[in-house]
């Protein structure tokens, strides 16, 4: 167990349905990313908060948005899915060692989405 | 060119072997470099992470940086079955601030045969 927990494990859905993926992080971690991995894109940054507040964006969908709440657990919304969105979905957490740059992420086992 | 280069393999070895495993990248602004490895059906895990050029050992597992190649390496030595599993290497530089981005390679999958 990596002490980042995320749910669920399996979600089937519809073209065009909205899901919600839902992460705690590692106790004592402010930061949270999102990561979307395919079979053919690899591991693609999404997006990461740090202590509540939206820190770096990368390759996240306008359909798709997140929030950290302030008891530090986060949100990833997904909206109006299509068949591409299917896909594995991580949550991971770190100490946010910013000032050193070594981003020490701790994995959850992820969410796998599959759209039909 | 992408900014990381990772051969997907897969990668077929019987126990015992060394195992290589390779990256490669674009940006010389990478200042450190990890090893994720991920289990089927499991998320990534740090197995190793370093900053200067050179070599880092920790039990069977040694890290290599070649800043002046842009090359990074993963060496398995006495490799075993339970070693099989998706190996990422990682990347990140200073994107503004004290903001760091980390870039991922695609993965090897490694097997390893009893």
């Amino acid at each position: 167990d990596s002490g980042v927990t995320q749910t669920p494990k399996h979600l089937i859905t519809a073209t065009g349905q909205r899901v919600t993926l839902r992460c705690s992080p590692r106790s004592g971690d402010l930061s949270v990313y999102w990561y979307q991995q395919s079979l053919d894109q690899g591991l693609q940054f999404l997006i990461q908060y740090y202590n509540g507040e939206e820190r770096a964006k990368g390759n996240i969908l306008e359909r798709f948005s997140a929030q950290q709440f302030p008891d530090l657990h986060s949100e990833l919304n997904l909206s109006s899915l299509e068949l591409g969105d299917s896909a594995l979905y991580f949550c991971a957490s770190s100490e946010d060692r910013s000032h050193t740059g070594a981003n020490v992420l701790t994995f959850g086992a992820g969410s796998r989405l599959t759209v039909l | 060119q992408k900014e990381v280069e990772q051969d997907p393999g897969p990668l077929s070895v019987p126990e015992g072997a060394i195992v290589s495993l390779n990256c490669t990248y674009s940006n010389s602004a990478f200042q450190y470099f990890m090893w994720y490895r991920q289990y089927s059906r499991k998320g990534p895990e740090l197995l190793m992470y370093t900053y200067s050029s050179g070599n880092k050992e920790d039990g069977r597992f040694t890290a290599q940086v070649d800043k002046s190649s842009k090359y990074i390496s993963l060496f398995i030595r006495d490799s075993q079955p339970s070693d099989s599993a998706t190996y990422l290497c990682a990347m990140s530089l200073r994107s503004g601030g004290s903001n760091y981005k980390l870039t991922f390679g695609k993965g090897t999958l490694l097997t390893v045969n009893p």
